[in-house]
């Protein structure tokens, strides 16, 4: 079985603030990670995945996040953020299998103010 | 090109009643899933089809719950004997297939009064 531990529920920040939103995860085998964020009243959309070769992944928007196999971590990061990024944000994992159930974690509400 | 399209977005109806939940998925989309997200907490998954088979319907929490994709694209939930539990949003996505991302839709919020 597999589970997702995204320990901070919100995580308010300044704009133009650095950011990091962490992700831990549990499984007996190997993974596909995936950072899903999702906007007020619209469906969920994928930022970035890491799938295998390098641990470092850049996504949409600016975003990035680094695979750390003997920490079992998946943090997401972004240099600098914009009013616009304020969102949910699921890190979620998957087994090599496929992509079909997808373990979603509870979810970060990123909160970006003036 | 359209998404995923989800119908109806809200949807309320009494305790015991039954309700169908509808997801279009984006054209050519041979993989199809269905999601449920309660208030505070991440998606959950509920069933998976591979054209017009359930491949996987092990997160169905029971048989009141049931799915179907008669002609392997347009799939509908449905929900006999609503309980106040099953209030949330239901979410779909489609896929090109096993490997592929997944594309959600917006969901549909059911309240369960």
């Amino acid at each position: 079985a597999q589970s997702v531990t995204q320990l901070d529920s919100q995580v308010p920040v300044f704009e133009e603030a650095p950011v990091e939103l962490r992700c831990n995860y549990s499984s007996s085998v190997s993974v596909y990670l995936f950072w899903y964020v999702q906007y007020p009243n619209q469906g969920l959309q994928l930022l970035l995945k890491y799938l295998s070769g390098s641990t470092l992944v850049k996504g949409i928007n600016g975003f990035e996040a680094e695979f750390n196999k003997s920490q079992t971590s998946f943090h997401l990061r972004k240099p600098s953020v914009h009013i616009s990024d304020t969102a949910e944000y699921f890190c979620a994992v998957s087994d090599p299998a496929g992509y079909s159930t997808l373990t979603f974690g509870k979810g970060t509400m990123l909160l970006v103010s003036p | 090109g359209a998404g995923v399209s989800q119908t109806p977005s809200n949807k309320v109806t009494e305790k015991g009643k039954y309700v169908e939940l509808r997801c279009d998925p984006i054209s050519g989309h041979t993989a199809l899933y269905w999601y449920r997200q309660s208030l505070g907490q991440g998606p959950e998954f509920l069933i998976y089809f591979q054209g017009t088979g359930a491949a996987d319907d092990s997160g169905l929490p029971n048989d009141r719950f049931f799915a179907v994709r008669p002609e392997g694209s347009v799939s509908t939930l449905k929900i006999q004997r609503t309980e106040r539990g099953d209030s949330a949003v239901y979410l779909c996505a489609s896929s090109l297939g096993l490997g592929s991302p997944l594309h959600f839709g917006n969901g549909t919020r059911l309240t369960v009064t």
